[in-house]
């Protein structure tokens, strides 16, 4: 079946405006996380729901960031009067876990958001 | 909170031959699994290898295995008869109940012909 999709694969932006990025999991997938990765580093946690709620948004850096999944698939993540920090690529995965932990993540392949 | 360090930033291979990729960890958790996951260059993530912590047994996926030390919180992977299209960052990751992946910062592996 369909995997994790993205979309936009690639966004520009200048410093001060609104993004929206959209995740659609793998369908029946309940888990789906939000990652930030910059240029030679790993994956940097930002939240992850669990159906409809967010279950951790520990890793969101502060409430520029936002995001949502309404009906338990399609997630958006919206970043407010971004910054040019923002700049990495952000990854959505989804996974069939119910909490415990075991199942491997499938990730999308990114979006690359640049604030100019 | 877990973390997750990778000590080799680039390791290189030759074709055919044997490398192994470092990971070491720590969790408060006595439950928990560990990833391998390689990043190619276009971009996208993909499972190479999972291992329980509860399994003394090490995980095998064809070239592809782990040794895993539980008392020094060491999971490496070891690649075997190393190919061209294994090239890629590689990133080990330990995830607990609580959900989330916690990821270290990868190691690219060049594999020379």
């Amino acid at each position: 079946g369909a995997g994790v999709s993205q979309t936009p694969s690639n966004k520009v932006t200048e410093k001060g405006k609104y993004v929206e990025l959209r995740c659609d999991p793998i369908s029946g997938h309940t888990a789906l996380y939000w990652y930030r990765q910059s240029l030679g580093q790993g994956p940097e946690f930002l939240i992850y729901f669990q159906g409809t709620g967010a279950a951790d948004d520990s890793g969101l850096p502060n409430d520029r960031f936002f995001a949502v999944r309404p009906e338990g698939s399609v997630s958006t993540l919206k970043i407010q009067r971004t910054e040019r920090g923002d700049s990495a690529v952000y990854l959505c995965a989804s996974s069939s876990d119910t909490g415990g932990g075991r199942s491997p993540l499938h990730f999308g392949n990114g979006t690359r958001l640049t604030v100019t | 909170a877990q973390t997750v360090t990778q000590s080799q930033p680039e390791m290189s291979v030759q074709e055919a031959e044997t490398v192994t990729l470092s990971c070491t960890y720590d969790t408060s958790e006595s439950d928990y699994y560990l990833f391998w996951y390689k990043q190619p260059p276009s971009r996208q993530m993909i499972l190479v290898i999972r291992q329980e912590a509860y399994k003394q047994q090490n995980a095998t996926e064809n070239r592809f295995s782990v040794n895993f030390q539980k008392a020094a919180k060491s999971f490496s992977l070891k690649i075997s008869d190393s190919q061209l299209g294994d090239a890629a960052m590689y990133f080990c990751a330990v995830n607990t109940n609580a959900g989330k992946s916690t990821f270290g910062d990868g190691t690219t592996l060049t594999v020379k012909p």
